[in-house]
């Protein structure tokens, strides 16, 4: 398996622009969990789903933020519109009775 | 909900000497406890994890102990490296695959 899959490793778009972060968790993971990372804040958690159904999203910061699992095998973060104090790495987890791993990161960048 | 507190928030030690960093939780119902090492530029990463029927776990170098009654959890690492430099999270949660809640990190530098 190819572990948690994030794309695009790196984006930098302009405030004010629409941005989708994706993610592919591992074949058979029943959750997956969107993670925002800076240096001020830490590790925080945006929202989780529990096979494909959002459980949790107390943690998305506001309206511009939104998350969808359409199918087990994707889910999107999308920012729309986008601003500096965005920037931040974006991590994608899935897990299992035996565990989570997570992805690779998306660093945003927001001018 | 679940509230995870890590201390220390940094931990400077000299290569060879042992490291410890302590979490404590809030929910007694949590019963799962992973630790992720997060390097440099990298995602983080499980490195030992111990459910709440036991108190102790140990794999090489690195040992977690765990006290229900107290709701705290520690990570021992003995004989540090230079390679263990990384920040470490904690994590509770009720049951696998449920939300994480993470320590807010600490970050160990290990001293040649």
């Amino acid at each position: 398996d190819a572990g948690v899959i994030q794309s695009p490793r790196h984006e930098v778009t302009e405030m004010g622009q629409e941005v989708t972060l994706r993610c592919k968790p591992i074949s058979g993971h029943n959750s997956l969990f969107w993670y925002r990372q800076t240096m001020m804040r830490g590790l925080e958690l945006l929202i989780y789903f529990n096979n494909n159904v959002p459980i949790d999203d107390s943690g998305m910061p506001e309206d511009r933020f939104s998350a969808k699992m359409p199918n087990a095998s994707f889910s999107t973060l999308k920012i729309q519109p986008s601003e500096p104090r965005d920037s931040a790495v974006y991590f994608c987890a899935s897990s299992n009775s035996l565990g989570g791993t997570f992805g690779s990161g998306t660093r945003l960048t927001v001018v | 909900g679940e509230n995870v507190e890590q201390h220390p928030s940094t931990l400077s030690v000299q290569e060879g000497d042992s490291a410890v960093i302590k979490c404590t939780y809030s929910d007694s119902a949590s019963n799962y406890f992973p630790w992720y090492k997060q390097e440099l530029g990298k995602r983080p990463q499980l490195i030992i994890d111990i459910r709440s029927n036991v108190g102790e776990k140990k794999d090489q170098r690195i040992a977690v102990t765990l006290n229900k009654t107290a709701k705290h959890f520690s990570l021992h690492i003995t004989e540090t490296q230079p390679e263990d430099s990384a920040v470490y999270f904690c994590a509770a949660s009720i049951s696998y695959g449920q939300n994480f809640v993470f320590g807010p990190g600490t970050r160990l530098s290990v001293l040649p």
